[in-house]
């Protein structure tokens, strides 16, 4: 069966510092994989997406993720993290033998100044 | 402004009062989809729609209906609400299937069924 895990409930991380949020996926076929954002009272918002090609794709507002096929993960990165980074974040996934895209569970992000 | 919108975006009824969440976009995508998403789940799936006329159940149809006469609109019917059904609900759209297309997103409707 098609999933996706977020590993952590919560992640924090003081602004200026590198980020990481987790994504695991399990499918059968090729993966598509996409992270979205969620800010308060907002619906999701795109920010970046792998269909194919290079393992490290750049998305919106200075966000990257490596899809790495070994270990069959999507990790959300950012360099240096800002206060306004702090939202809900998901990790979603779609393969070539279904037309269903399945959400994690969310990982919300908490930058402190 | 491309966008999804969604109405009402808060609603608070009672058991087997039956009612209609409307969802439009203005991107003549073909694909539109519901969500809910509740606290520690996630989002799930309830419908979606490949274009006008068409329908399949998500991960959790039951106790909900839809209907696409329009390619712009796919309303959400609950016609017997029940408070399991008490959750923030999402509407998408997207072109084409969501292979490879990115979904847009609604605003939201947070529903409370008491």
């Amino acid at each position: 069966a098609q999933s996706v895990a977020q590993p952590e409930d919560q992640v924090n991380v003081a602004e200026g510092n590198p980020l990481t949020v987790k994504c695991t996926y399990s499918v059968s076929g090729n993966p598509y994989l996409f992270w979205y954002v969620q800010y308060p009272n907002r619906g999701l918002q795109f920010l970046l997406k792998y269909i194919t090609g290079d393992n490290l794709v750049k998305g919106s507002y200075g966000f990257e993720a490596e899809f790495n096929k070994s270990q069959t993960s999507f990790h959300l990165k950012k360099p240096s993290a800002l206060v306004s980074d702090s939202a809900l974040y998901f990790c979603a996934v779609i393969s070539t033998n279904t037309d269903k895209l399945i959400f994690g569970t969310g990982t919300r992000l908490q930058v402190f100044p | 402004e491309a966008q999804v919108t969604q109405n009402p975006r808060y609603l608070i009824t009672v058991t087997g009062k039956k009612l209609t969440v409307t969802c439009s976009q203005n991107m003549n995508h073909e694909y539109m989809s519901w969500y809910r998403q509740d606290p520690g789940l996630g989002l799930r799936q309830i419908y979606y729609s490949m274009n006008v006329e068409v329908t399949d159940k998500g991960d959790v149809p039951e106790g909900y209906k839809v209907s696409r006469k329009e390619k712009r609109n796919f309303p959400l019917i609950l016609e017997s609400p029940s408070p399991n059904q008490t959750s923030l609900y999402f509407c998408a759209s997207s072109l084409a299937d969501t292979g490879v297309y990115e979904q847009y997103f609604g605003p939201g409707t947070r529903l409370t069924v008491t």
